[in-house]
């Protein structure tokens, strides 16, 4: 199906392992995004890309590693996860003819 | 609105109302404003968006007005149904580039 979507949609894991989230769009679109959502806070900017090859940090990138080797994918690394890092991610992407950005469903992450 | 620690503002109003949501925005250069609604356990969904060249637009029970003067956007949803319940962000950003959110409303619409 036709759409952004993202894996694991839950993952528990503890202190100082490595996570990935992966995030897949269909659309081809240009950029890519990943937030954090924590209450309080909202949603929060951690990296973005614009273009295979090319990202670029956010609001909070610290403790996070991204990359996109193609288009269509954008997995969020947490080299050595750290409780603070218990949050939502969402990924979302969007075309170059407008702002609006799509999101994927979320993966919820515990961090023991 | 801005939060205070871990609770929302929260907007009550009761079905067949207009709603009103209020948001303040930081950056002066910021010239794409949208608003976005986001359901439990679920992402963000596009409601409307304006381009800081406009001061209103409107979209399908949706109006959203900006005031560059002041820095402040507020969305208004008319005949608030029980659906319209959710939690709205808005977002700016420069020249489309990378969207900063607010923290959030949540909006209760009770009968």
């Amino acid at each position: 199906d036709a759409g952004i979507t993202q894996s694991p949609r839950y993952k528990i894991t503890e202190t100082g392992r490595q996570v990935t989230l992966m995030c897949h769009q269909t659309w081809s679109h240009s950029y890519m995004f990943w937030y954090r959502q924590d209450l309080g806070h909202g949603l929060r900017l951690i990296y973005y890309s614009a273009a295979a090859d090319i990202t670029d940090k956010g609001e909070v990138p610290d403790g996070y590693v991204v990359s996109r080797s193609k288009t269509e994918n954008f997995p969020l690394t947490l080299e050595s996860a750290t409780r603070s890092q218990t949050s939502v991610y969402f990924c979302a992407s969007r075309g170059t003819a407008t702002g609006e950005l799509f999101f994927g469903e979320g993966s919820r992450l515990t961090v023991l | 609105g801005e939060s205070v620690g871990l609770h929302l503002p929260t907007l009550s109003v009761q079905e067949g109302d207009n709603s009103i949501i209020n948001c303040a925005y930081s950056n002066s250069a910021s010239d794409y404003f949208i608003w976005y609604k986001q359901e439990s356990g679920k992402g963000p969904q596009f409601i409307i968006d304006i381009r800081s060249n406009m001061d209103k637009r409107q979209g399908q029970r949706v109006t959203v007005l900006l005031n560059k003067t002041v820095k402040h956007l507020s969305l208004q949803i008319a005949a608030t149904q029980p659906g319209d319940s959710a939690v709205y962000f808005c977002a700016e950003s420069q020249n489309t580039d990378k969207l900063i959110f607010g923290t959030g409303t949540r909006l209760q619409v009770f009968p």
